[in-house]
């Protein structure tokens, strides 16, 4: 059963941080991981998905690694804005039928 | 459509009701996942639905708890007798999923459940 863990579990910083979100999965047979931000009370929007043939995948400011064999994906958030600020999760996508959801790391970022 | 669609959006419910949350996935999206979310914790898998496969229903908490997938589209979450604890969002998402590749998870907006 995958296990899913996302260090820091909370995070603040101030605005024009670049930060890194760190997330370790302990099955590494996986297909992808993707990466999903949840603003309170919404649902969940995708921001990266990466193959598990791919080292990283960027999108604007975000940056997204794998690396598959030590079980680990770090988001990278250059330039950090106010609207950064929600719960980023990552998901491991393996054989198992279920998506188990790491508990996330909620950002963040003061004016 | 364009997007996953969950209905309705908040239900308030009396203690003892029954419950229907409805989602709409993905037009040719194959996967289905129900989600639940209480105030302040993480995701909790309930049930998937793959194709025509029996559907995966070891997340449901309890046997008040049932859900189906008509046609392969359509899905509602039954929620019987609703208990105070049943209070969460219950998240819908779909997938356009292949033998061995997964294209990746798009959710819906949620129903936020009250039971009174």
């Amino acid at each position: 059963k995958q296990e899913v863990t996302q260090i820091p579990a909370a995070l603040s910083v101030p605005e024009g941080e670049n930060l890194v979100l760190n997330c370790s999965f302990t099955d590494s047979a996986i297909y992808n991981l993707q990466w999903f931000r949840q603003d309170p009370g919404k649902g969940l929007t995708s921001l990266l998905l990466i193959q598990s043939s791919q080292r990283e995948q960027t999108s604007g400011r975000l940056n997204a690694s794998l690396d598959k064999s030590s079980g680990r994906s770090t988001l990278y958030i250059a330039a950090s804005q106010p609207g950064d600020s929600a719960t980023y999760l990552c998901v491991p996508r393996g054989n198992n039928n279920d998506m188990r959801f790491g508990a996330g790391t909620r950002l963040t970022v003061k004016p | 459509g364009a997007g996953v669609s969950q209905s309705p959006s908040n239900k308030v419910t009396e203690k003892g009701k029954d419950v229907e949350l409805r989602c709409d996935p993905i037009s040719g999206h194959t996967a289905l996942y129900w989600y639940r979310q209480s105030l302040g914790q993480g995701l909790e898998f309930l049930i998937y639905f793959q194709g025509n496969s029996a559907p995966d229903k070891s997340g449901l908490p309890s046997d008040r708890f049932s859900a189906e997938r008509t046609g392969g589209s359509v899905s509602t979450l039954t929620i019987q007798r609703t208990q105070q604890e049943d209070s969460a969002v219950y998240l819908c998402a779909s997938s356009l999923d292949r033998v061995m590749i997964n294209y990746g998870y798009t959710f819906g907006s949620g129903t936020r459940l009250t039971v009174v």
